[in-house]
């Protein structure tokens, strides 16, 4: 079985502070990582992903990967209230990149 | 606009009674899958289909059947349902495979007594 790991939270922080969100994975050969935000009663909808290891930066998003130690954060700078939202983190199967495995999800919180 | 489509949004129904959940994505993606999402347990794949006639099983495809007879069209069918099929689901599309970031649809709410 495919596991991905993500703390539940909650996770609080004040605005204009960096949330750090992170997400551990079982499949070694697991190639393509995602992340999902998804505000209560919504859809998930896409705010990042990364093949490679290392950094990957989007405005005040960070993803990192490290497949050597298998896993994947999520950083949010000058985090601001409308950041509060389930974060997903997502892992395609190795050898696969048909199916697609989600963690239970990180609940953030940022506080006015 | 681009954007993934289920009917319906909502149903309550009862057990046994066949029912069908429509998605329809408007962006020519080859990739289409469907998720239920449960408290606790996060999104978990309930089959996919890489193109048309081409499905497979995710990881709790029980009770559950699909088909793609056309590449816009992926309906999720329960033929008897069960209690313990009530969820969120969520139908989504790529345009390839799961390298190619999915978009979703808004959800499918089923309650099944």
């Amino acid at each position: 079985q495919k596991e991905v790991e993500q703390n539940s939270g909650p996770l609080s922080v004040p605005e204009g502070a960096i949330a750090s969100l992170n997400c551990t994975y079982s499949d070694r050969g697991s190639q393509s990582f995602f992340w999902y935000r998804q505000y209560s009663g919504k859809s998930p909808e896409l705010i990042m992903f990364i093949y490679s290891n290392g950094d990957k930066e989007d405005g005040r998003f960070t993803a990192q990967l490290n497949k050597a130690s298998q896993y994947v954060s999520l950083l949010i700078r000058d985090s601001q209230p409308s950041d509060s939202a389930t974060y997903l983190c997502a892992v395609t199967h190795s050898g696969s990149a048909r199916q697609l495995t989600f963690g239970s999800g990180t609940q953030l919180t940022v506080l006015p | 606009e681009a954007q993934v489509t289920q009917n319906p949004r909502y149903l309550i129904t009862v057990t046994g009674k066949k029912l069908t959940v429509t998605c329809s994505q408007n962006m020519n993606h080859e990739y289409m899958s469907w998720y239920r999402q449960d408290p606790g347990l996060g999104l978990r794949q309930i089959y996919y289909s890489m193109n048309v006639e081409v499905t497979d099983k995710g990881d709790v495809p029980e009770g559950y059947k699909v088909s793609r007879k056309e590449k816009r069209n992926f309906p999720l069918i329960l033929e008897s349902p069960s209690p313990n099929q009530t969820s969120l689901y969520f139908c989504a599309s790529s345009f390839r495979q799961f390298d190619q970031p999915q978009h979703f649809g808004d959800g499918t709410r089923l309650s099944i007594l």
